[in-house]
């Protein structure tokens, strides 16, 4: 089936520097690309849409200045939190479909980013 | 946008109990997808249901859509410890997004 590798599974940072994760479809085309944070015992908010090959999608109230997502190839999106503060510490999940239409994205395995 | 609804939050059973969660829109859904998210986990798809009044098995669970396709449940029979986790529904609307709702959390214990 289909299969999404997201790298680093956890990271901490200190406060003030970015950090970088990556999403990648090991087996299938991800014509579009979704990035989502989560905190605590609450549901995924979707940040921002990303189609290969142009700018990402931002939902309201996402500062796209501070999360940059490229997605330059079929294969590979990835999220920078710029100048990382705590409250930015959470879950980041990204989740791909493929060409076609298929439903049943497929998730990555998360990120938790710690900021202190 | 607004958030899809579910019904309760949080529900502890003991093993062999149902359960049972409850996913509300106040608009028509095209769709409704249902993931499963274990503790520390990601989202796992589990169904798709697309028809107004579909119903849907898969085991032990039991997936249905609304008639007016406003709503959604999912049934659990004899739950069992390995069903613990975070059971969410969402949609998809436009551009292909995926929202989902505020999930429910379940909780067995022997």
């Amino acid at each position: 089936g289909a299969v999404v590798s997201q790298h680093p599974s956890w990271v901490i940072c200190k406060s003030g520097t970015s950090v970088k994760i990556e999403c990648r479809s090991l087996d299938f085309q991800a014509t579009t690309m979704f990035w989502y944070r989560q905190f605590p015992k609450q549901s995924l908010m979707l940040m921002a849409t990303s189609n290969e090959g142009s700018k990402a999608t931002y939902e309201q109230g996402v500062e796209k200045d501070k999360f940059l997502i490229n997605h330059a190839s079929l294969t590979l999106s990835t999220l920078t939190v710029t100048s990382a503060h705590p409250e930015d510490s959470s879950f980041y999940i990204c989740s791909a479909r493929g060409a076609g239409g298929v439903y049943g994205y497929t998730f990555g395995s998360g990120t938790r980013l710690t900021v202190v | 946008g607004q958030q899809v609804m579910q019904i309760p939050q949080y529900q502890h059973v003991q093993e062999g109990e149902d359960f049972t969660t409850y996913c509300n829109s106040s608009t028509t859904l095209s769709n409704i997808q249902w993931y499963k998210q274990r503790p520390g986990g990601h989202p796992v798809f589990l169904i798709q249901l697309v028809k107004s009044g579909e119903v849907k098995k898969q085991k032990r669970l039991t997936f249905q859509f609304g008639e007016a396709k406003k709503n959604s449940s999912l049934h659990i029979t004899a739950t069992q410890t390995t069903d613990v986790g975070t059971y969410f529904c969402a949609e998809t609307g436009t551009a292909s997004k995926l929202t989902f709702g505020t999930g429910t959390r379940l909780q067995v214990t022997l």
